[in-house]
Formats: structure tokens, sequence, C-alpha cells
């Protein structure tokens, strides 16, 4: 299997844009995680979904921010309008099922610089 | 809540150096407890993991011990490699907080030649 594949790799764009992020967790896995990591806040869960329905969204920042999962294949993390503090690497991540040693398989991360 | 704290970093270590970073946890319940790697440019990997008070997790030479006494899952390793250099995630993930996975604020490791 590849993977968790996520893209763009790396993005670039100025305050005020929309920025759009995707992932396409592992064929099979049921839950899929999005995560912010930063120097300062260290690593934050951001919404996780199961079966493709939004369980926990508390740790959305704020309304700019967005996630859908149309598909048991694909999911996005939109932030619309972007701001300099959004600055971050993006990381999605996958887990077979929901028993608590569930071990999850992180994608390389979306490095976003918002100028 | 479910919490973790580990060791602040940086560690500098020498190459064949012993290894300790210590990890300890907050939670309702029996929650499972990993290490997770990320080596630079990567996203993060598991380590290791233990499911059950006592069980011991071990994996490349690395190995924790779950403690229930102490609420402790200290990562050793007794002979590190320049390609050890890494940033170490404790965390826990336990049925009372859903299928969340809490981590630590990553320990930093760089291991000389």
């Amino acid at each position: 299997d590849a993977g968790v594949i996520q893209s763009p790799r790396h993005e670039v764009t100025e305050m005020g844009q929309e920025v759009t992020l995707r992932c396409k967790p592992i064929s099979g896995h049921d839950y899929l995680f999005w995560y912010r990591q930063t120097m300062m806040r260290g690593l934050e869960l951001l919404i996780y979904f199961n079966n493709n329905v939004p369980i926990d969204d508390s740790g959305m920042p704020e309304d700019r921010f967005s996630a859908k999962m149309p598909n048991a294949s694909f999911s996005t993390l939109k932030i619309q309008p972007s701001e300099p503090r959004d600055s971050a690497v993006y990381f999605c991540a996958s887990s077979l099922g929901g028993g608590n040693s569930d071990t999850q398989y992180f994608g390389p991360g979306t490095r976003l610089t918002v100028l | 809540g479910n919490s973790v704290t580990q060791m602040e970093g940086p560690v500098t270590l020498s190459e064949e150096a012993f290894l300790t970073i210590n990890c300890t946890y907050t939670a309702t319940g029996y929650p499972s407890l990993f290490w997770y790697v990320q080596y630079p440019g990567e996203g993060l990997q598991l380590l290791l993991k233990a499911t059950k008070a006592d069980d011991k997790g071990s994996n490349k030479g690395f190995e924790a011990t779950y403690r229930k006494e102490t609420t402790s899952f200290h990562l050793e390793k007794g002979s590190v490699q320049v390609s050890d250099s890494a940033v170490y995630f404790c965390a826990l993930m336990g049925s009372s907080g859903g299928f969340k996975t809490i981590f630590g604020a990553g320990t930093r490791l760089f291991v000389k030649a």
C-alpha cells in the first residue's frame, strides 16, 4: 500500500486566499484525522472522521477552517480566508478501526506558509 | 482530562550512549500508550506501543514499559546511533476520550558521531 497520501507537499499563499489541503487515507481504514503542527503549540488534533462522518471537530480553531470527507478515499481541509498565523505543517492520519490500541498512520504532511 | 507530559529537549548524546526519555500520563480508565518517532521532513510513525499495565513494547532496540503505579511509559535504548536522531512523541489513547490520541510535546534527540 502507498500509505497516506497528502497534497500538496508545500503551499505558499497570501493572506486572504483560500487554501485546500487534500488527503487520501490508507484503503480500508475507517478513521481519518487532521492535525496541525507548530513549534509553539506542538501537534494539535483538529478533527477526526469515522466512516466519513465527522465525530469530533472541537479542535478546529475557528469558522475559517472546514473539513469534509465525501467518500472513504478522500478528505479535504479548507481554510478560507487564510491568515499568517495559519502557517504550520498539516498532517493527515488514518487508522484501521476503533480499538483503543489502534496505530495511526501519518502522511508526509503539507507545509503551509501564509504571507 | 487525559494528558501526557514528556521531558523537554533537546537531548544530545554521543553514539552508543544510553537513552532515556521520560513520559508520564494522566488518564481515566486504562489507556493504551504509544511512542511515535518523527524524522526530519516526515510524518510521525509508530515506534512501539503497550496496551495494559506491565506490558513492554519494543522495536529497533527501543523499549518502554507501561507502569500503572507510577503512570509512566519511559522510552529507553541501550546504545543510540546517529540515525536515531529525530523527535520522539509519547502518546495515549483511552476509551474515555473517544478514539482521540493525545500527544506529548515531543522530545528532540541529537546523536553525535
